[in-house]
């Protein structure tokens, strides 16, 4: 079965450090596209970016930047110069094809709280 | 308003009572989906819709009903509500494409008492 691992489950950073967050992921699929998400302490799902399969090109927004490498199966996230603003759930999510053919879902990995201090 | 809205925000039931939480969407995506989220699971497909009348379970099915008639509404059931359905409910929708991100609602927190 398809999956997404984020094995950190909690990171506390003090302001202005960098912080990654690491995001693995298992396919068959040969086509796939990876996402992440912010929840912020307020609860609503906020889409960050997405990435597929063939585009290994890293990203940066600002101070956010991603990290995708497809011979270690994963998709990790950077911010530097962290804020308190910052400090969120941040989940990261994996397309997977649907039993009815041509259909498609998202899985999603348990997230990293990310906790940023002042 | 354009957008996807769920429908009671906040809802208390009791064990064994049905209960429905509402989707809607005003953006015509054929795509929607039902999640739960769980401390320490993340977020947990339900079910989802590819399109009016086409509906598949996900990784926690059981427990949940789901139907869609009209390309705006998916509405989530509980047959029969058990305490641990306690949980936050969050609804998507999604264009048909495979790469496009979802737009989530704003949850609904169930509390089965």
């Amino acid at each position: 079965a398809q999956k997404v691992t984020q094995a950190q489950t909690e990171i506390s950073v003090v302001e202005k450090e960098d912080v990654t967050l690491d995001c693995v992921y298992e396919t068959r699929d040969t086509t796939y596209y990876l996402f992440w998400y912010k929840q912020p302490p307020s609860g609503e799902l906020v889409f960050l970016i997405r990435r597929n399969s063939f585009d290994e090109q890293n990203e940066i927004s600002g101070r956010y930047s991603w990290n995708f490498q497809k011979s270690t199966s994963s998709f990790n996230f950077t911010i530097t110069a962290s804020q308190v603003v910052d400090s969120a759930v941040y989940f990261c999510a994996l397309s997977e094809e649907g039993r009815i053919s041509g259909t498609y879902k998202y899985i999603f990995g348990t997230g990293t709280r990310l906790k940023v201090l002042a | 308003d354009a957008g996807i809205t769920q429908s009671p925000r906040y809802k208390i039931t009791e064990t064994g009572r049905q209960v429905t939480l509402m989707c809607h969407q005003t953006w015509s995506h054929s795509y929607m989906f039902w999640y739960r989220q769980d401390l320490g699971h993340g977020l947990r497909l339900i079910y989802y819709s590819a399109a009016a009348d086409i509906t598949d379970k996900g990784e926690v099915p059981d427990g949940y009903v789901v139907s869609r008639s009209k390309t705006e509404n998916f509405p989530l059931t509980l047959e029969s509500a058990t305490r641990s359905q306690t949980s936050v409910y969050f609804c998507a929708s999604s264009e048909l494409k495979r790469g496009y991100g979802y737009t989530f609602g704003s949850g609904t927190r169930l509390t089965v008492v």
